[in-house]
């Protein structure tokens, strides 16, 4: 079940440059979607969401941006720091009435950021 | 920041015997959650837990799984009879209810090793 689908395994970056994560989604009843970040031993921290009625959400350095026509979604990191470095997850739910929000989870994305 | 606390971080079982996972929600959260990661896959969701009732399972969430908030702070996860597929990492995740489109928060998980 490929609903969420992240098809790099793995990204390396220079510091300082811009990172982008993509991800892409099958089920057009998703209308909110999340990037979380995971370093090993510790659970999925939140780090930015977008629902479907906006095309962009920004909050510092991260930016997530929606394509709801290419059913596509990104996470631009600028500028990118070695401790950005991490698992980067995207995740949909359904938000509507009734709906109890839980996360389909892409494979994730490896980010390595180079000093 | 308040935090979901999950106990233990690893825990040892052999098969056929019954494991409980325990978490501890952030306090004003209301939607409690249950995922879990086999190495190398996805993260899953298991169950949805409202208003002390279960309010969405996954096919992964039979007879064998159980949860339970036994308490006003603790939501547990009871597997009856473990199996070796049953080997993952699990993560509790809690939500608050309003304002609306609110993100899920994660604890650091448990590692369940059947052998």
């Amino acid at each position: 079940d490929q609903q969420v689908k992240q098809n790099s395994p793995s990204l390396s970056v220079q510091e300082g440059r811009i990172s982008i994560l993509n991800c892409d989604y099958t089920n057009s009843m998703f209308d909110y979607f999340l990037w979380y970040k995971k370093y090993p031993a510790e659970g999925p921290t939140f780090l930015i969401s977008i629902s479907s009625i906006k095309d962009k959400n920004e909050d510092g350095r991260f930016t997530v941006f929606l394509n709801k026509s290419a059913k596509h979604l990104s996470l631009h990191i600028v500028p990118s720091q070695p401790g950005d470095s991490a698992v980067y997850f995207c995740a949909a739910s359904v938000w509507g009435g009734g709906s109890n929000y839980k996360l389909t989870f892409g494979k994730g994305t490896l980010l390595t950021v180079n000093p | 920041e308040p935090e979901v606390t999950q106990t233990p971080s690893h825990q040892v079982t052999q098969m056929g015997q019954e494991v409980i996972l325990r978490c501890v929600p952030i306090s004003n959260h209301l939607y409690f959650y249950w995922y879990r990661q086999i190495l190398g896959q996805k993260v899953e969701f298991l169950v949805s837990f409202y208003n002390n009732e279960i309010s969405e399972k996954s096919e992964i969430f039979d007879d064998q799984f159980s949860v339970e908030r036994p308490d006003g702070s603790n939501f547990t996860l009871k597997i009856r009879s473990t199996k070796l597929e049953d080997s993952a990492m699990y993560f509790c995740a809690s939500r608050r209810t309003q304002p609306s489109n609110q993100p899920q928060h994660f604890g650091d998980g448990t590692r369940l090793s059947i052998l």
